[in-house]
């Protein structure tokens, strides 16, 4: 079955200090994965995706990931992380195989990042 | 607008109501999908149209659930004989093709007492 984890409801981490929030996936066929986030009172936002080439992925705000197949993970991460980072963040996975071609997406629970000055 | 508009934003009903969501995708944009995000949990693909054709709605929990596009456009999720488990963020999301990130709207948190 296709399934996402993401073992931590929270993390916290001091402002200027690196980031990590881990995501790792089960899909039968090869995935395309993403990482969105959400803001109090606001949409997802998408914030970088992993289709295929570079393991390592650059998205906005200054926020990278990392694809790992052995390991089937794809942790977000950030070198100095900011107050303003303070916001619940989603791993999605697409099977390529039964997605059908379109963003039939299955998210993780979730994890919540929490940056203190 | 520039971005997906999902009204309303709140949605209090009694149990057996019936409801409508409405969402307004970002102009041009093609695809259109319904995802619900129940408490503590990450959002749940409900249904994917590409232009005015339900294309996908393996998602759709059981049959008091139904959502059309009549114009390509708009799009209108219907919830018959609302229930207390219905209760969860309906999110609406759309973008130009079939790939690519989805732009998501806020929502609309439906609560079913």
């Amino acid at each position: 079955a296709q399934s996402v984890a993401q073992p931590e409801d929270q993390v916290n981490v001091a402002e200027g200090n690196p980031l990590t929030v881990k995501c790792t996936y089960s899909v039968s066929g090869n995935p395309y994965l993403f990482w969105y986030v959400q803001y109090p009172n606001r949409g997802l936002q998408f914030l970088l995706k992993y289709i295929t080439g570079d393991n390592l992925v650059k998205g906005s705000y200054g926020f990278e990931a990392e694809f790992n197949k052995s390991q089937t993970s794809f942790h977000l991460k950030k070198p100095s992380a900011l107050v303003s980072d303070s916001a619940l963040y989603f791993c999605a996975v697409r099977d390529l195989r039964f997605s059908g071609g379109y963003n039939k997406l299955i998210f993780g629970a979730g994890t919540r990042l929490a940056v203190h000055p | 607008g520039a971005g997906v508009s999902q009204t309303p934003s709140n949605k209090v009903t009694e149990k057996g109501k019936y409801v409508e969501l409405r969402c307004d995708p970002i102009s041009g944009h093609t695809a259109l999908y319904w995802y619900r995000q129940s408490l503590g949990q990450g959002p749940e693909f409900l249904i994917y149209f590409q232009g005015t054709g339900a294309a996908d709605d393996s998602g759709l929990p059981n049959d008091r659930f139904f959502a059309v596009r009549p114009e390509g456009s708009v799009s209108t999720l219907k919830i018959q004989r609302t229930e207390r488990g219905d209760s969860a963020v309906y999110l609406c999301a759309s973008n130009e093709g079939r790939t690519g990130e989805l732009f998501f709207g806020e929502g609309s948190r439906l609560t079913v007492l």
